[in-house]
């Protein structure tokens, strides 16, 4: 049974702390992996899709990488505006996305 | 473009009670979906369709149906509601099922059932 995992569920950072957020996922076949982010009473808003091994994608100060098990989400020197839940997500056949739980993250000036 | 549009934004039944979720988009997307998002669970896919009069089942489809006359609309409605059902409801679009298929993601229909 495919399965995804977000660690940690909360993170508390100063504003300037970098930090990493970590989605391990099993599945048969990755077609791929997207993360989102959600704000407090929105939908989530789509970051990056990531494909294959070894890619990497970036976006102001959010860096996603992908390995083989596992994909981190690079957050550098964070703002508060960073402030968000962070999803993962794997895709499935026809379009399907299978979530984590996700991440909370809160940066603190 | 509005993107994907849900109504209500909340809504408050009693058990028993059927009602219906909107969700519409105005990009000519083909795939369109479901899905309920519950706290520590992460969102989980009721039901999803590949185009006007194409729909099927996701992981959680107990208790709701679909159907999907147009393009643009997918409501889903809930039959005879019940407290397990109480969640947040998210609609999301897409222009294809490849693999470069960003999903829109509406703002959310807040249930809750008493």
């Amino acid at each position: 049974e495919d399965q995804v995992t977000q660690s940690p569920e909360a993170l508390r950072l100063q504003e300037g702390e970098s930090s990493s957020l970590n989605c391990s996922y099993t599945v048969s076949g990755l077609r791929g992996l997207f993360w989102y982010r959600q704000d407090p009473g929105k939908g989530p808003e789509f970051l990056f899709t990531l494909y294959s091994a070894g890619e990497e994608k970036e976006k102001e100060r959010l860096k996603a990488t992908l390995t083989k098990k596992e994909s981190f989400l690079h957050i550098t020197a964070p703002k508060p505006e960073d402030s968000a839940t962070y999803l993962c997500a794997v895709l499935q056949g026809w379009g399907k996305l299978q979530f984590g739980a996700g991440t909370q993250v809160v940066v603190t000036p | 473009n509005a993107g994907v549009t849900q109504t209500p934004k909340f809504q408050v039944l009693k058990t028993g009670q059927s009602m219906t979720l909107q969700c519409a988009q105005d990009m000519n997307h083909e795939y369109m979906s479901w899905y309920r998002q519950d706290p520590g669970m992460g969102l989980r896919l009721i039901h999803y369709s590949v185009g006007a009069g194409i729909t099927d089942q996701g992981e959680v489809p107990n208790g709701y149906n679909v159907s999907r006359s147009t393009t643009e609309d997918f409501p889903l409605r809930l039959l005879s509601a019940a407290p397990s059902q109480t969640s947040v409801y998210f609609c999301a679009s897409s222009y294809s099922t490849g693999l470069h298929n960003e999903q829109f993601f509406g703002p959310g229909t807040r249930l809750t059932v008493l």
